[in-house]
């Protein structure tokens, strides 16, 4: 079975620091990459998708992908306390049909 | 407004009743998913659907069961067959094109079975 590895926290940081959330996988094939945002009693929403080594930015976040080291991050800067949530790493599984999920990093902002 | 819908919101049913799980998405997306959350959990796959007319099973498949006789729609039956059938349940829909599979949710049905 393919996995997918997430820390699960808490990461807890201060108001306006940075958030580094990482995420290995083990299938190297993997070609496609989410982070989902899913706050307390609530359903996952995708916040970034990645598909290409390097970086990908939109707005405060910071997709990171390194398929050598089979490797995924999530950077958010100025962190908020409306940022604290669990974040799920997601991977496309070897036949490209379905997403297989991380247990998700926690989050804690404290102002 | 495009989207998926699921309801209800909260289900509650008494040991060895089957029950259906209403997902219903507007974003005319080919692929749609049944996910299971159990608490401090990561989302497991019950069954997806690539077109209509077809599933396939997921990591989880025992003791459930789907139909997919629209493109909108995806109904899940979680049936007496199925141990621990307490959960979040979440549907979700996708282009399903290639290999890239972004996912959305909908809100999710919380069932709870005494």
């Amino acid at each position: 079975q393919k996995e997918v590895e997430q820390n699960s926290g808490p990461l807890s940081v201060p108001e306006g620091a940075i958030a580094s959330l990482n995420c290995t996988y083990s299938d190297r094939v993997s070609q496609s990459f989410f982070w989902y945002r899913q706050y307390s009693g609530k359903s996952p929403e995708l916040i970034m998708s990645i598909y290409s080594n390097g970086d990908k930015e939109d707005g405060r976040f910071t997709a990171q992908l390194n398929k050598a080291s089979q490797y995924v991050s999530l950077l958010i800067r100025d962190s908020q306390p409306s940022d604290s949530a669990t974040y799920l790493c997601a991977v496309n599984n070897q036949a490209g049909t379905a997403l297989i999920f991380g247990k998700g990093t926690t989050l804690s902002v404290s102002s | 407004d495009g989207g998926i819908t699921q309801s209800p919101k909260y289900l509650f049913r008494k040991e060895g009743q089957n029950v259906t799980l209403s997902c219903e998405q507007n974003l005319n997306h080919d692929a749609m998913y049944w996910y299971r959350q159990d608490p401090g959990q990561g989302l497991r796959l019950i069954y997806y659907s690539q077109i209509v007319n077809d599933f396939q099973k997921g990591d989880i498949a025992e003791g459930y069961s789907v139909s997919r006789e629209k493109k909108e729609s995806f109904p899940l039956t979680v049936t007496s067959a199925q141990k621990n059938p307490t959960a979040f349940y979440l549907c979700a829909s996708g282009l399903g094109q290639g290999s890239i599979y972004e996912q959305y949710f909908g809100p999710g049905t919380r069932l709870t079975v005494t």
